[in-house]
């Protein structure tokens, strides 16, 4: 069954202003990831956090993990027009490495 | 220097037919994937396998077989396919003792007509 779920499923905003994604999970995990996939390409990696982790940033992007909540969100500050693409959230579960995918968040930034 | 590169890009066929679409990796990763991605863009695993071990997704069909002649490659084939395995596919590739993610190839989209 699906693992992450994000929310919300789209979301569009104005270039400068910071866009919030979340994802929530069912089941204990090692890892999440956060991916970016433009739109007719494959996905790129952009952060992955660990279960004993809390807060990561990268560049304009800051992801925190509760994994009380089994949730975790992607923030990306001074957003741009190339920004614009769909967001998943991977986690594996405890038992191996494959990793499962919500459905995406698609972000469109207005320039 | 693609690092997953994937083979062909789009291929349309008809019902019934059997194809394979080619996955090579040249970054010296220990593990490779297939992902089927649908048209709500939901992701879902399909393989992984390592030199050690394949590990299957249950739900996936027999049609469906992954061969890998060596480490960098890992290939789909499926048999006798049918309209519902219109689909984007990705292969991507890990390493497992490093926390750097996938990479994903630039994916196959699979029409059956």
């Amino acid at each position: 069954s699906q693992q992450g779920e994000e929310d919300p499923q789209a979301l569009s905003i104005q270039e400068g202003e910071n866009a919030t994604m979340n994802c929530s999970y069912k089941t204990s995990i090692n890892n999440l990831q956060w991916y970016r996939q433009n739109s007719g390409r494959g996905l790129v990696h952009l952060i992955l956090i660990r279960s004993n982790e809390r807060e990561k940033h990268s560049g304009r992007l800051r992801v925190t993990l509760d994994t009380s909540k089994k949730s975790s969100s992607l923030l990306i500050t001074a957003s741009r027009a190339a920004d614009t693409a769909s967001y998943f959230c991977a986690t594996d579960r405890w038992t191996g490495n494959q990793f499962y995918f919500g459905t995406g968040t698609s972000l469109t930034v207005i320039p | 220097d693609t690092a997953v590169s994937q083979t062909p890009k789009y291929l349309v066929t008809q019902m019934g037919n059997d194809k394979s679409i080619k996955c090579e990796q040249n970054l010296g990763h220990d593990t490779m994937y297939w992902y089927k991605q649908d048209s709500k863009k939901f992701l879902k695993i399909m393989f992984s396998y390592n030199n050690k071990e394949l590990i299957i997704n249950e739900t996936v069909p027999n049609r469906f077989s992954p061969k890998s002649p060596d480490k960098a490659h890992l290939n789909l084939h499926i048999n006798s396919l049918e309209l519902g395995d219109s689909a984007v596919y990705f292969c991507a590739s890990s390493q497992d003792s490093g926390p750097y993610g996938y990479t994903f190839g630039s994916g196959t989209r699979l029409t059956v007509v």
